[in-house]
């Protein structure tokens, strides 16, 4: 079975400063990896995700992640935060099917942004 | 696009008593629909896999008696809390993967239900 780690359990940055969340998987096939955002009392949206190609995959909202295999690390970045970026940030990944397989969380990251 | 309601968005009811919930994928067809429970501060906790036309496949640990799952079509499936008890109160949340772009999963708003 997969399982997602978290290491950042709450992180309180400054507008402006860079961003890096980190997350790292264990599972012993291919995986897809995904970054979902939950802002305040709203919904999980799709950040980014990776099936394949380049593993610096691009989002929305100006973050990307890179998906270093040898490190089965997943991390999410963003050079310059927003205000508007506090939010709960979740990694998740499913294995590999081809199909809809289950998702597992890790058990996210609460990012507080000052001004 | 690729949108997914839930509803009702939160529910009280009294112990013993039955909820359903419903999940919608509002402009696309799902094929699989999950159901996630959602602790206060927690991550999602995957409940069970629910396939159009089949039988839900349910994650160890949870009851299939107790959390029925249907998915009738392609675009709703339903989570019945039956015999509603304190400890259910939670937050339910559906996600539903498109017919053919299977790989991703897309959230509904979730449903608090508050067991009293």
């Amino acid at each position: 079975a997969q399982s997602v780690s978290q290491h950042n359990h709450h992180v309180i940055l400054s507008e402006a400063a860079s961003l890096e969340l980190g997350c790292n998987y264990s599972y012993g096939g291919t995986v897809n990896l995904f970054w979902y955002v939950q802002y305040p009392g709203q919904h999980l949206q799709l950040l980014l995700k990776y099936f394949s190609g380049d593993p610096l995959v691009k989002g929305i909202k100006g973050f990307e992640a890179e998906f270093i295999k040898s490190k089965f690390s997943f991390n999410l970045r963003k050079p310059s935060v927003q205000w508007s970026d506090t939010a709960e940030y979740f990694c998740a990944v499913n294995p590999y099917t081809g199909t809809a397989s289950k998702l597992t969380f890790g058990t996210g990251t609460r990012l507080q942004v000052t001004l | 696009g690729a949108v997914v309601s839930q509803h009702p968005s939160w529910v009280i009811c009294k112990s013993g008593t039955s909820v359903k919930i419903e999940c919608r994928s509002l402009d696309f067809q799902a094929t699989t629909m999950f159901w996630y429970r959602q602790f206060p501060k927690q991550s999602l906790m995957l409940m069970a896999t629910s396939n159009e036309g089949s039988k839900a496949t349910y994650e160890q640990g949870v009851e299939k008696d107790k959390f029925l799952i249907n998915h009738a079509s392609l675009t709703l499936s339903t989570l019945t809390v039956t015999s509603a008890h304190p400890e259910d109160s939670s937050f339910y949340i559906c996600s539903a993967s498109e017919q053919g772009l299977s790989e991703t999963q897309y959230f509904g708003p979730g449903t608090r239900l508050l067991v009293l």
